[in-house]
């Protein structure tokens, strides 16, 4: 058990570009959760997945905001024309479908957008 | 909707202090509770957690239970040790409520030699 991993770990990029993160879950946990957590707040829920399918999507996730996980394991988190806005922590957690209260974290990468 | 309303921070403590920091949640059902910790530059790690009312979490000497009648889940620790500043942020999760981990705002932690 490697734990949940997370590249980068930190990304710099100008206001109007485009940013890709991935995330790989733990080898067993067929849920995949991403989160956003900005300074001083705890991480907010973006979307998830069960398996390769995208269950839920929160309101938090405009139209920029895209997530895929093609083959069930690892994930990505694009963002499209970036905003200073989107500056945040994005956090990403797996976990197994009938323990899914039980989310293990990455380390998340850190997105400042300037 | 859910949601989770924690102590602000910050706490400063003497090593060996007791450690007290509250945690209170709004459910329509049964969510299960958790206290998770970040400590700097590093993801959130899952400290202890409670299913069930009455339920008692525990773990690395810190603990907290779960009260239905009062809806809270207050995180405690007898006599905390330097290496236990970290931000604590209290959660619940649903299941059968958009499949959502809810946080608070976290409380951060400092404790002095």
């Amino acid at each position: 058990d490697t734990g949940v991993s997370q590249d980068p770990r930190h990304k710099i990029t100008k206001r109007g570009q485009n940013v890709t993160f991935r995330c790989d879950p733990i080898s067993e946990h067929n849920r995949l959760y991403w989160y956003r957590q900005t300074l001083g707040q705890g991480p907010e829920f973006l979307t998830y997945f069960q398996n390769e399918a995208q269950l839920e999507k929160s309101r938090l996730l405009s139209d920029r905001f895209s997530a895929e996980r093609p083959k069930g394991s690892f994930s990505t988190l694009e963002i499209q024309r970036t905003e200073q806005g989107d500056s945040a922590m994005y956090l990403c957690a797996s976990s197994l479908s009938f323990s899914s209260d039980t989310q293990y974290f990455g380390p998340g990468t850190r997105l400042t957008v300037l | 909707g859910n949601s989770v309303t924690q102590m602000e921070g910050p706490v400063t403590l003497s090593e060996e202090a007791f450690l007290t920091i509250n945690c209170t949640y709004t459910a329509t059902g049964y969510p299960s509770l958790f206290w998770y910790v970040q400590y700097p530059g590093e993801g959130l790690q899952l400290l202890l957690k409670a299913t069930k009312a009455d339920d008692k979490g525990s773990n690395k000497g810190f603990e907290a239970t779960y009260r239905k009648e009062t809806t809270s889940f207050h995180l405690e620790k007898g006599s905390v040790q330097v290496s236990d500043s970290a931000v604590y942020f209290c959660a619940l999760y649903q299941r059968d409520n958009n499949n959502d981990m809810r946080f608070g705002a976290g409380t951060r932690l400092t404790v002095k030699p």
